[in-house]
């Protein structure tokens, strides 16, 4: 089955301590990108990636970073985690080419004590 | 920068018609929308390119006015499963990149 997926579902962590989300797709996508969801402000892009190795900022990139090592995988790392970054994460595939939609992830609930 | 879609929020009874617009401050090259439901992660519903084209499936379909930088979602005779919340994400020339809208909250009542 084509789809994205992301670990874990849910987290609890607190202030300082480092952590990963992961994103794995099986569709050969080029592009993949993460996008944080807080209530009234929609989906806010975080970083994106173009294809391994390119990645590049997005709208609300502080506090995180990325890497795109295999084409598959598309790692979100928090260094430092604060409890503004408390939110719902999604992380998103497509192929490169326009005219292609978005798959998204099912989500990661992040809370930051 | 983010679009600006309107209305925020609407309630309609079953078998209503909706009209969600995505208005944009930059040149636009394509508009995606997506649904989400409760809970859920967006879906993808349609999108359009750069040309004026309308385009649709089923009973929901869209309008792209590059023109006017803007972009409409058209849901007739809605039916219950069509609750949720709707985004249009803009893209610029040549990239896959999206930003989007801070969506629309449809509600469908029997």
């Amino acid at each position: 089955e084509a789809q994205v997926t992301q670990n874990p579902r849910y987290l609890i962590t607190v202030t300082g301590k480092k952590l990963t989300v992961t994103c794995s797709q099986n569709m050969n996508h080029e592009y993949m990108s993460w996008y944080r969801q807080d209530p009234g402000l929609g989906l806010r892009q975080i970083y994106y990636s173009m294809n391994v190795e390119v990645t590049d900022k997005g709208d609300v990139p502080e506090g995180y970073k990325v890497s795109r090592k295999e084409k598959r995988n598309f790692p979100l790392i928090l260094e430092s985690p604060s409890p503004n970054q408390t939110s719902l994460y999604f992380c998103a595939s497509s192929f490169t080419r326009q005219g292609n939609g978005y798959t998204f992830g099912s989500g990661t609930r992040l809370t930051v004590v | 920068q983010q679009p600006v879609q309107s209305p925020q929020a609407v309630i309609l009874r079953e078998g209503e018609d909706a009209v969600i617009n995505c208005s944009s401050s930059k040149a636009l090259y394509s508009v995606h929308w997506y649904r989400q439901k409760h809970g859920e992660a967006p879906v993808f519903l349609m999108i359009l390119l750069k040309g004026g084209e309308q385009k649709g499936h089923d009973k929901i379909s869209a309008s792209f006015n590059e023109k006017k930088q803007q972009s409409s979602l058209y849901l007739t005779a809605s039916q219950l499963s069509y609750s949720g919340t709707y985004f249009c994400g803009t893209g610029g020339k040549g990239a896959q990149k999206l930003v989007f809208g801070q969506g629309t909250r449809l509600t469908i009542n029997p």
